[in-house]
């Protein structure tokens, strides 16, 4: 069974650009997480998606944004990119149910705002 | 006060010891408990996840949870020096939701042969 895949791995952008990041979950499961990874900060949850709705969202602004689609597919983007925003990003996948809330991630996307 | 508190270590261990992580959690409803373990430069791998109080074993690892004590534990028996690397302790406010995970920021471990 095929893992949790994100891509792209690496990227490199400038202040003010845009950005957009894919995740593909799990095949079967339905719920897609994002979260942002600094040194400085750690794991920060970012939102959450379940059948195509937004279920609950973390504390940062509003250039950063989400969506899924029918094939539970998902895509993060952010906006007016700033340096701060140099993180790992990370996508996590769950399967609802009787398994609980145990959460799989893919490898990430690495961006770097210069 | 932070939602989750770990100890950032390094926890030095030697090979074969057994290695005791710790955590603390300040939201006593939640209902789900896990640990992830990151190597350097990769993505956090699931090792076990804990619903009841009690200790609940997999291989060399066992997680133990106190809900009183809002304390959760993982213990890593035969230490190898393939199990250096840090360990996240989350948890989820919800059984069947997995709206929100919140994650401590880590302990590194250091298994030295």
């Amino acid at each position: 069974k095929a893992g949790v895949t994100q891509t792209p791995r690496y990227l490199i952008k400038t202040r003010g650009q845009q950005v957009t990041l894919s995740c593909s979950p799990i095949s079967g499961h339905r719920s897609v997480s994002w979260y942002q990874q600094t040194p400085g900060q750690g794991l920060q949850f970012l939102f959450e998606y379940f059948s195509e709705t937004q279920r609950n969202k973390g504390n940062f602004p509003g250039r950063f944004s989400g969506r899924q689609f029918s094939n539970s597919r998902s895509e993060m983007n952010v906006s007016t990119l700033e340096l701060g925003d140099s993180a790992l990003y990370l996508c996590a996948s769950s399967l609802e149910g009787v398994s609980g809330t145990e959460a799989f991630f893919g490898q990430g996307t690495r961006l770097t705002v210069v | 006060q932070k939602e989750v508190e770990q100890n950032s270590g390094p926890l030095s261990v030697p090979e074969g010891a057994i290695a005791s992580l710790n955590c603390t959690y300040s939201d006593r409803g939640s209902q789900s408990f896990f640990w992830y373990r990151q190597y350097s430069g990769k993505s956090p791998e699931l090792i076990m996840s804990i619903y009841s109080n009690g200790d609940k074993e997999d291989g060399r690892f066992t997680a133990q949870l106190n809900k009183a004590s809002q304390y959760v534990s993982l213990l890593i028996r035969d230490s190898q020096p393939s199990d250096s690397a840090t360990y996240l302790c989350a948890f989820s406010p919800g059984r069947s939701s997995a709206s929100k995970i919140i994650f401590g920021s880590g302990t590194r471990l250091s298994i030295r042969p």
